[in-house]
């Protein structure tokens, strides 16, 4: 069966501070994944993408990067962290094509202070 | 740019009733809508598919409707729980295109006893 992990589930950070999420998928080949990340009491915003390795689509023109170095493997990354990085990140997967359901990781709650 | 749109952030129902969530999207096409369900601190969990060409499915005590003159979806929860309480997300899947998949802001339900 498939699964999906994501770490680490929080994280406090200071201003300025670099950012790696990790996020991994077991079970299934060549899946779309996403980063999606979510304010208190909002819904989810689609940060960025990928339908393969090495391809990133982004929404959000922002602080943060993606990439995808490995087929099961997509990473988040900040340079710099800014107060406003604050949120709670969410990966998923699905398999490729439409009409397919997302599944998500637990997701990392952070703080940025 | 595609936009979803829900219409109401929270909900307040009595145990027992039926409870009736709204999303709309902008035009798109073909249009799949899915349907979320995601407690506090953890991310969605996958309800529903409806496609543009079907007009209703049914699971359990779940039903989802499609209007495509309206563009819209309802989604309903019949017989509700206070174990319903959650917030639901509707998705616009653009995965035909690219892989997008785009949430709206959610609707928090709250069901009394």
């Amino acid at each position: 069966s498939q699964t999906i992990h994501q770490w680490p589930a929080t994280l406090v950070q200071p201003v300025g501070s670099p950012l790696s999420l990790e996020c991994t998928v077991e079970g299934t080949s060549n899946p779309n994944l996403y980063w999606y990340r979510q304010a208190a009491g909002r819904g989810l915003q689609l940060l960025f993408y990928s339908v393969g390795i090495g391809q990133i689509s982004s929404e959000v023109p922002q602080n943060l990067s993606a990439s995808r170095p490995q087929d099961r493997q997509f990473i988040l990354s900040s340079k710099k962290l800014l107060l406003s990085d604050s949120g709670f990140y969410l990966c998923a997967w699905s398999e490729t094509g439409a009409a397919t359901e997302a599944f998500f990781g637990q997701g990392t709650r952070l703080t940025v202070v | 740019s595609q936009k979803i749109e829900q219409n109401s952030e929270a909900l307040n129902i009595q145990e027992g009733k039926t409870a009736t969530l709204t999303c709309n999207y902008t035009n798109y096409s073909p249009a799949y809508l899915q349907w979320y369900r995601q407690d506090p601190g953890r991310g969605p969990v996958f309800l529903l598919l409806i496609r543009e060409n079907e007009k209703e499915k049914r699971k359990e005590r779940l039903k989802v409707t499609f209007d495509t003159t309206l563009k819209q979806s309802l989604f309903h929860i019949t017989a509700s729980q206070p174990a319903d309480s959650a917030t639901y997300l509707c998705a616009l899947d653009m995965r035909n295109q690219g892989g997008k998949l785009i949430f709206g802001q959610g609707t928090e339900l709250s069901v009394k006893p």
